[in-house]
């Protein structure tokens, strides 16, 4: 059993490039979301998913898309790299039902932006 | 606004002693807390939660916690600390209203010392 599974692990990029930052979980989860962790400043949530087809802006969706076109795949997109998102990204999932249940988490991508 | 705070950015306790790290909330309506644990170039791992019912919540690996509604608090404890304890652990409440956005602390910092 997979879990979630985010690539690459690892990725540097030059400003103003463009990236996907993938995330696929086999656990059949209905809600998808992808966080950024900053030293000091915990996980913030940047979009996240209900269902394919559905998705939604959290705390700092600036200059990231996602899209969802399967209950597996929630892709994150970089359109155009900026030093401010360095960062370790992750990806989370979380089966439909009781508003209790915890969020699996992917092993993260560090993306540095250079 | 829904919000956590981990006031302490590292705690330092010898192997065999009792650990707490510390976490209070803020939260429109009932509390749905949770702890997490996050061990180097890892994903955040599930260790506990409180939705409801007694205050005192056990979790994996001899963790448990401790809501407490006047206090807004959730501290997380363990009875005799280990080497192998030491990771960053995360405290994290769901959004009132939104089942899907979660906020997390700014992370805490466990080291234990033989």
């Amino acid at each position: 059993n997979a879990g979630v599974t985010q690539t690459p692990k690892f990725q540097v990029l030059k400003t103003g490039q463009s990236m996907t930052l993938q995330c696929a979980q086999d656990m059949n989860h209905e809600y998808m979301s992808w966080y950024r962790q900053d030293p000091g400043m915990g996980l913030r949530l940047i979009h996240y998913s209900v269902g394919a087809g559905i998705t939604d802006q959290g705390e700092v969706p600036n200059g990231y898309n996602v899209s969802r076109s399967t209950t597996e795949d929630f892709p994150l997109r970089l359109l155009s790299a900026a030093p401010s998102q360095t960062s370790v990204y992750f990806c989370a999932s979380r089966p439909e039902g009781t508003p209790g249940t915890e969020a699996f988490f992917g092993q993260g991508t560090r993306l540095t932006v250079v | 606004a829904q919000s956590v705070a981990q006031p302490e950015d590292q705690v330092n306790v010898a192997e065999g002693n009792p650990l707490t790290v510390k976490c209070t909330y803020s939260v429109s309506g009932n509390p749905y807390l949770f702890w997490y644990v996050q061990y180097p170039n890892r994903g955040l791992q599930f260790l506990l939660k409180y939705i409801t019912g007694d205050n005192l919540v056990k979790g994996s690996y001899g963790f448990e916690a401790e809501f407490n509604k006047s206090q807004t608090s959730f501290h997380l404890k363990k009875p005799s600390a280990l080497v192998s304890d030491s990771a960053l652990y995360f405290c994290a409440v769901r959004d009132a209203y939104n089942f899907n956005k979660f906020y997390f602390g700014s992370g805490t910092k466990l080291n234990v010392k033989p």
